[in-house]
């Protein structure tokens, strides 16, 4: 089966930076992926990392270590609107249907 | 843009009541899934189709089935409502090949049995 693990928690101030790490267990990897939530909302797609290295999108960037099984989330130049979940997720290589297992999430909050 | 819409944002039912939960998606995409998600366990997924008429069990199929008899919609049945699938119902789609990553949610279903 499938296991991630990513911090239940993170608080930072505006403009800080602030990574978020997930580990996982799979029995088939394809790629791991980053959600972002805010309250009532829905989850949005932020990035996706299939190969080892960095993704840099605007303030946010993501970072896969495939050897290592871990990946991060690094969101820069904190703003207020950043508070929300961030989810990890692996993307399985044996399922069809592009099929997702998701990590129980991290909660942002961002304080003046 | 992806359009992912659920018939209701808010629903109410008795214990041992059947529960629809339906949802639409307006981009031809293959895929479809339904996600329960409970505060600190993320979400986990119910059943997923990738194909018109074909579902596959996610991780917690237990009390509940889905339906997919059209290409948009794809629906998710509670035969038998119990107390503990009180939870937030979030449906998804998405494009089917090696490139597609990308799963685009609903807004939710809040659902409550009492």
């Amino acid at each position: 089966g499938q296991s991630l693990e990513q911090p239940s928690e993170v608080t930072a101030v505006e403009g800080a930076i602030v990574q978020i790490n997930c580990t996982y267990q799979t029995s088939g990897f394809y790629g791991l992926s980053w959600y972002q939530q805010h309250d009532g909302g829905a989850p949005t797609f932020l990035s996706y990392n299939a190969l080892d290295g960095l993704e840099e999108t605007g303030r946010f960037s993501s970072f896969l270590s495939r050897s290592d099984s871990y990946g991060y989330l690094l969101l820069q130049e904190l703003q207020m609107k950043d508070s929300a979940s961030y989810f990890c997720a692996v993307r399985d290589s044996r399922a069809a249907g592009n099929k997702l297992t998701f990590g129980g999430g991290t909660r942002v909050l961002v304080k003046p | 843009d992806v359009k992912v819409t659920q018939s209701s944002r808010y629903l109410v039912k008795r214990t041992g009541e059947k529960v629809f939960l339906e949802c639409v998606q307006d981009m031809d995409h293959e895929n479809m899934f339904w996600y329960r998600q409970d505060p600190g366990l993320g979400l986990r997924l119910i059943y997923f189709s990738y194909d018109v008429k074909m579902k596959e069990k996610g991780d917690i199929p237990e009390g509940y089935s889905v339906s997919r008899e059209k290409k948009e919609r794809f629906s998710l049945i509670l035969e038998s409502a119990s107390t503990n699938q009180t939870s937030m119902y979030l449906c998804a789609s998405s494009t089917s090949g090696r490139v597609s990553y990308e799963q685009y949610f609903g807004p939710g279903t809040r659902l409550t049995v009492t």
